[in-house]
């Protein structure tokens, strides 16, 4: 069971908004630390998508957003694609554990 | 660009160890505040961290596989050695490594990822 919580699946259709949370706990997310979202395409490794709460690495869309509150963050997509689909992973930094920490992973499917 | 590349084994016996290589270009491990990092993943189940070594040889374990691990860095060669011992076939994993920027520790990411190598443990 993983440190940080997300749904296991979200879906939308192309051109919608949707939104995958993470929930973690006052030892990660709450105690200030980062959070970090990564997208991992079908086959491949996970590529950086969000870093420091809510900025982008060069290249990637403004379609995707960040955004940290209490002990939970969130993943926006705007304006759904169809190669957006992808598994979606949050982390974080555990202080309890002293070890980077990683969400469950979501699902996402465009219809 | 930074790049970084995995070697290994792709299959090793239950109980034996596995020594798995990360070579890496485009930054140095010198460099203040950096540091490389190993994550794996079994098929179809979440990531999960496993080691990383900071510039300064600063080496940090994951809790729960900390009796398990060891992880090196040669700075002239451009690259970092990840040790596991007694593998199981829980085991089983695609493993990576990845490079993280200079950030206060609790804010570090892993930015970029090596294509990641598959290790199978079975008899």
């Amino acid at each position: 069971q993983s440190v940080l919580t997300q749904p296991p699946s979200v879906s939308g259709a192309p051109g919608q908004r949707v939104t995958i949370s993470c929930t973690g706990s006052s030892s990660n997310i709450g105690a200030t630390y980062a959070v970090h979202w990564y997208q991992q395409l079908p086959g491949t490794a996970p590529k950086l998508l969000i870093y420091g709460n809510r900025n982008r690495p060069s290249g990637v869309p403004d379609r995707f957003s960040g955004s940290k509150s209490g002990t939970s963050a969130s993943l926006a997509i705007t304006g759904l694609q169809a190669e957006d689909e992808a598994d979606y992973y949050c982390q974080s930094y555990d202080s309890s554990l002293s070890a980077w920490v990683f969400g469950g992973g979501t699902k996402l499917t465009v219809l | 660009q930074i790049t970084l590349k995995e070697s290994g084994p792709t299959l090793v016996k239950p109980t034996q160890t596995l020594t798995l290589t990360c070579s890496f270009s485009g930054f140095s491990l010198s460099t203040s505040g950096v540091a490389v990092g190993w994550i794996r993943q079994p098929p179809g189940k979440a990531l999960e961290w496993l080691a990383l070594i900071y510039w300064d040889d600063d080496k940090r374990y994951s809790p729960s596989l900390k009796r398990r691990l060891t992880i090196t860095k040669d700075t002239s060669k451009n690259q970092v050695v990840l040790t596991m011992t007694n593998l199981d076939p829980v085991d089983t994993a695609t493993y990576y490594c990845a490079h993280l920027p200079a950030a206060d520790t609790g804010w570090n990411w892993f930015d970029p990822w090596g294509q990641g190598t598959l290790v199978i443990v079975s008899s």
